[in-house]
């Protein structure tokens, strides 16, 4: 069955200090690829997506994945961390032959130290 | 523009109620999703429509979750008999249409508590 993984239930990091999110998928093919951030009390909103193309990708608030099909991983970057970047992060999958579903991860939490 | 909006924000029920939870997508969305997150989780698909039809309802856990979309708007989930199990957040999303080009807009989500 396709899943995806995320091997960090929880992180904390200094701010300033860069971040590196990890995901893992299961599927034979290259499914469609997302990371989305969830802050406390806000809906889902999406950062960044890859389907194909440039395996490095750029999203919104200063993200960017890099998908490695030989490591089946879409890990989710930032150089500097900002106070505001605590949320929690899921990374999720699209199928092609599913034209709704997206499947999600269990998330990771990221707290920001000052 | 306005988002994704979910009634009420926060349910709290006994078990074995009847409870309903809307969404109102985004103007002009024919695609419309409902997930499920539970405590830790990440978000669990239920069904989704595209138009006033169940594309796929395979997330449904059992005969008591329901949802519909009689105008190809508004959606309503309905959950009869609630079970303490059935506690979470319902999130609803939509996007222009269904595909994986098309990104979807989540709402706040309803907090269920079935006590």
């Amino acid at each position: 069955a396709q899943s995806v993984t995320q091997p960090d239930i929880h992180i904390t990091v200094s701010e300033g200090a860069s971040l590196e999110l990890r995901c893992n998928y299961s599927y034979g093919a290259t499914p469609y690829l997302f990371w989305y951030v969830q802050s406390p009390g806000q809906g889902l909103q999406l950062l960044l997506k890859y389907f194909s193309g440039d395996t490095l990708v750029q999203g919104i608030k200063g993200f960017e994945a890099e998908f490695k099909r030989s490591q089946s991983s879409f890990n989710l970057r930032k150089p500097s961390v900002h106070w505001s970047d605590a949320a929690e992060y899921f990374c999720a999958v699209w199928r092609s032959s599913n034209t709704g579903k997206l499947i999600f991860g269990q998330g990771t939490t990221l707290q920001v130290k000052p | 523009g306005a988002g994704v909006s979910q009634t009420p924000s926060n349910k709290v029920t006994e078990k074995g109620k009847y409870v309903e939870l809307r969404c109102d997508p985004i103007s002009g969305h024919t695609a419309l999703y409902w997930y499920r997150q539970s405590l830790g989780q990440g978000p669990e698909f239920l069904i989704y429509f595209q138009g006033t039809g169940a594309a796929d309802d395979s997330g449904l856990p059992n005969d008591r979750f329901f949802a519909v979309r009689p105008e190809g708007s508004v959606s309503t989930l309905k959950i009869q008999r609630t079970e303490r199990g059935d506690s979470a957040v319902y999130l609803c999303a939509s996007s222009l249409v269904a595909g994986a080009g098309y990104e979807q807009y989540f709402g706040p989500g309803t907090r269920l508590t079935v006590t």
